[in-house]
């Protein structure tokens, strides 16, 4: 089954916009979040993350903001770029378990 | 940053051929993670591996998968036999530790098509 869910499953703005990344998840045992940005040909790279403890992460453009008793957190990218144009990856982990991944967003900001 | 570094890039094999993946992880990391990707959708979790062991492993790792790392090496998914459904881009990763925020790296992948 499906622990973490991403919406939408794409998404174009256009440049200087703030992108809007939706996720959410099932396990409450999960307590750490981390966001990934994929270009095509990469591997995944870590944008930034956030702890459960926590209800909102920046750093710089880039925010989380999480809401625990909803299980739902979401990535707003401020001013979006082009070379923001990748797929981001919500991803959440407990303990020494591992890293589940969500579906991702595609994202494309157009100039 | 730190970089794992995965050989080769692209592999294109038989079916039924035996393939081995490798993955150099980040120097002073101790846990490694293979995934699989299909079509640059979800990554999807195989395996696990700390102190020599599989800490934990997902339905995707079928019997005809292995990893080790012999000796401070590589760290291996060998697949033996190779199937059609094998052909995806195998990401590395590698963390420092097993805590709840030890982010991990990941590689650039190896694409492997089974023809």
């Amino acid at each position: 089954q499906q622990q973490v869910r991403q919406s939408p499953q794409s998404l174009t703005v256009w440049e200087g916009e703030t992108a809007i990344l939706n996720c959410s998840y099932e396990n409450s045992a999960f307590d750490y979040f981390p966001w990934y940005q994929q270009f095509p040909g990469e591997g995944p790279a870590l944008l930034i993350s956030i702890l459960s403890v926590s209800d909102k992460k920046e750093d710089g453009r880039f925010t989380i903001f999480f809401n625990k008793r909803e299980k739902k957190l979401s990535l707003h990218i401020a001013d979006s770029q082009p070379g923001d144009s990748a797929t981001y990856f919500c991803a959440a982990k407990t303990g020494g378990y591992k890293v589940v991944f969500g579906s991702g967003t595609r994202l494309l900001v157009s100039p | 940053g730190p970089k794992v570094l995965q050989i080769p890039s692209h592999q294109i094999i038989d079916m039924g051929q035996m393939v081995t993946l490798n993955c150099d992880p980040v120097s002073n990391h101790l846990y490694f993670y293979w995934y699989k990707q299909i079509l640059g959708q979800q990554m999807e979790f195989l395996v696990n591996f700390y102190n020599g062991k599989v800490m934990e492993k997902s339905k995707l790792f079928k019997d005809q998968f292995s990893v080790e790392r012999p000796d401070g090496s590589y760290f291996t998914l060998k697949i033996q036999p190779t199937a059609l459904e094998d052909s995806a881009v195998y990401f590395c990763a590698s963390s420092l530790d097993g805590t709840a925020n030890s982010d991990y790296t990941f590689g650039s992948g190896t694409r492997l098509l089974v023809i």
